[in-house]
């Protein structure tokens, strides 16, 4: 979708290594997420944001860590990359109440841990 | 842990064939949706079913909510080879001050 935009699409690394992964809406959504999908645990929440500079920590946070200074931006960044983050991220958005919380995701990025 | 888990995990079927997912849920929820995911693709939202509501329709899908047995149903009537993809639901326990909860989704065929 052109309005929620992830990257890189894919990455390569090495343990120990910081990986930033970004995520950047053009709609002005006050919600973003951070999701990371692996075969047989299916979609499962890192971190997400209400608004610029709130963000909360989701089921699987360790290891990981986000900001969001502005409204259009959430970088999701591995501090020091394990291989057990191998894994699909997804990002996504939604607006306010009215949306009904339907939410918006890009594209994805495989990162891959060595 | 997954609020919704989706049954069954994987599906085949031949195209114009009526394919059925069924979700079930655990907590109470305020609305309950699914989304569709292609290989290699982000999700991508289907239709979405109140709590007070119990079946609705956008096109060839019609969506049905029990919220007394805590469970859902996806079902996609004369299915074509394009349907192909990954079905998930999602539960929102709290009007939006609170992140969907996805299930592990289902994974279906339909072969032309």
């Amino acid at each position: 979708d052109a309005g929620i935009t992830q990257s890189p699409r894919y990455k390569i690394t090495e343990t120990g290594r910081q990986v930033t992964l970004m995520c950047h809406q053009t709609w002005s959504h006050s919600y973003m997420f951070w999701y990371r999908q692996d075969l047989g645990h299916g979609l499962r929440l890192i971190y997400y944001s209400a608004a610029a500079d709130i963000t909360d920590k989701g089921e699987v946070s360790d290891g990981y860590v986000v900001s969001r200074s502005k409204t259009e931006n959430f970088p999701l960044t591995l501090e020091s990359a394990t291989r057990s983050q191998t894994s699909v991220y997804f990002c996504a958005s939604r607006g306010g109440v009215a949306a009904k919380n339907i939410q918006y995701f890009g594209a994805g990025t495989r990162l891959s841990v060595l | 842990s997954q609020q919704g888990e989706e049954d069954p995990q994987a599906l085949s079927i031949q195209e114009g064939e009526n394919a059925t997912m069924n979700c079930s849920y655990k907590t109470s929820i305020n609305n309950l949706q699914w989304y569709r995911q292609n290989s290699g693709r982000g999700l991508v939202h289907l239709i979405l079913i109140r709590s007070n509501e119990r079946e609705k329709h956008s096109g060839r899908l019609r969506v049905t909510l029990d919220t007394s047995k805590k469970s859902s149903s996806l079902l996609i009537t004369a299915s074509r080879a394009a349907d192909t993809a990954s079905y998930f639901c999602a539960t929102d326990r709290n009007s939006g001050n609170t992140p969907l909860v996805f299930g592990k989704g289902t994974r279906l065929s339909v072969i032309a």
